[in-house]
């Protein structure tokens, strides 16, 4: 079934900087690769999504690149902000599951100000 | 919108209680999710039921029991709890089902210890 691994487990950049997270999955067949973020004592909450025709997407301050040959993509934050701070994960579908999403570790990033 | 609600928020139980954690969604969505999530495993799907009248296995699903009670409402039950159970539980909807390409929308969340 689909494995998806996700790092780091913990991030913590300055205010301003960039920020980096990155998954690889397992199942060359998954198309829909989804990033989700949750805030403190919230639901996650969809903030980006990409398919497999395509190798990047952005919006406003974040993207999302796709290497399907690899198997691996990344969501990037530009010019973080203290409201940044969450944790953040990555999923992938399975369909050993029916197709039902499989999400990353989680990636708690920290942005100080 | 209310969108995603899940009651209670809170919860301890004693090592073989039962409970039923309830979750209702008001925007008409056909499929509906149960996730747990504990430190270091990201979120694990229970249980999803694809439309009315319909449940079907997660990952991991042993344990607990559902009940997709009508089309806003979808149930988890505990017969039994171990402290294995202790987690952060999560319900959660898409519009349509069948595809795995939809956006979810989750509730905030149920924080349950087995003692």
């Amino acid at each position: 079934g689909e494995n998806v691994e996700q790092h780091p487990s913990t991030l913590s950049v300055q205010e301003g900087d960039s920020a980096v997270i990155k998954c690889t999955y397992s199942d060359s067949a998954s198309n829909y690769f989804p990033w989700y973020k949750q805030e403190l004592g919230k639901g996650p909450q969809l903030i980006i999504d990409i398919r497999s025709n395509v190798g990047e997407k952005k919006d406003q301050r974040i993207a999302v690149t796709l290497n399907k040959t690899a198997k691996h993509f990344s969501l990037h934050i530009t010019e973080t902000q203290p409201e940044d701070s969450a944790v953040y994960f990555c999923a992938a579908p399975s369909y050993n599951q029916g197709g039902k999403l499989i999400f990353g570790q989680g990636t708690e990033l920290s942005v100080k100000p | 919108n209310a969108g995603v609600t899940q009651t209670p928020k809170f919860q301890v139980l004693k090592t073989g209680q039962s409970m039923t954690l309830q979750c209702a969604q008001d925007m008409n969505h056909n499929s509906m999710y149960w996730y747990r999530q504990d430190p270091g495993m990201g979120l694990r799907l229970i249980y999803y039921s694809a439309s009315e009248g319909t449940t079907d296995k997660g990952e991991v699903p042993n344990g607990y029991n559902v009940s997709r009670l009508n089309k806003r409402e979808f149930s988890l039950r505990l017969e039994s709890a171990a402290p294995s159970q202790t987690s952060v539980y999560f319900c959660a909807s898409s519009e349509v089902g069948g595809t795995s390409r939809e956006k979810l929308f989750f509730g905030s969340g149920t924080q349950l210890s087995v003692l």
